[in-house]
């Protein structure tokens, strides 16, 4: 069973650009959730995908955006760079429904916005 | 709006030392409520669960409605808990869409 894996780990990007970070959720899980971890904090949710739809959102603007794909891989793309937008981007996958409650956690992606 | 607080950002304890990890929690609905850990170098990891009501690597945590808190404990503290630890909560029924705790750094000293 292969666990979440999360790619590029490192990425630093201009500020206005586009970044794309990718997820690849945990062998039988459908549902894949993403968070931004800024430096000392705990992580924020930002929108979380089940059966390639958006299944809630949290308090991001509408240039974060994400998909998921048929095979329950997501990608979480980021419009428009903020300085502000640094951070560690956590992607978490979750069994189907009745399977159990736990978010697996990939080792997240540093982005850098300079 | 749920939130939940962890009030201590560092806890430096003697090994042996009983450690308690403080967290309070604000839901008007009926939440589910985990512990999360991080150790150097390793991606977050689920500890434990209200709803499991079980002890992990000696911890334990019981949700007080009345307090609105989950606070996490452990009477004999060892080295190997030194870690990051986040509390986190979700919505039941609700996918798991968890609101995070800014996070308790442990530290065990020898």
């Amino acid at each position: 069973e292969t666990g979440v894996t999360q790619s590029p780990t490192h990425l630093i990007k201009t500020r206005g650009q586009q970044v794309t970070l990718r997820c690849s959720s945990q062998s039988g899980h459908n549902t894949v959730s993403w968070y931004q971890q800024a430096l000392g904090q705990g992580p924020q949710f930002i929108f979380q995908y089940y059966r390639e739809e958006e299944n809630g959102r949290g308090n991001f603007p509408p240039r974060f955006s994400g998909l998921q794909f048929p095979n329950y891989s997501s990608e979480l793309n980021v419009n428009a760079l903020e300085l502000d937008d640094s951070a560690l981007y956590l992607c978490a996958s979750s069994p189907p429904k009745g399977k159990g409650t736990e978010a697996f956690f990939g080792q997240g992606t540093r982005l850098t916005v300079v | 709006a749920q939130r939940v607080t962890q009030p201590e950002k560092l806890l430096s304890v003697f090994k042996g030392a009983p450690v308690e990890l403080k967290c309070n929690y604000s839901y008007s609905g009926s939440p589910e409520l985990f512990w999360y850990v991080q150790y150097s170098r390793q991606r977050l990891q689920l500890l434990l669960r209200h709803i499991s009501r079980e002890s992990i690597k000696g911890f334990t945590a019981d949700l007080n409605k009345g307090e609105t808190s989950f606070h996490l404990k452990k009477p004999f503290a060892q080295e190997e808990d030194s870690a990051m630890y986040y509390c986190a909560l979700s919505q039941k029924a609700a996918g798991n869409k968890l609101t995070f705790g800014g996070g308790t750094r442990v530290l065990v000293k020898p």
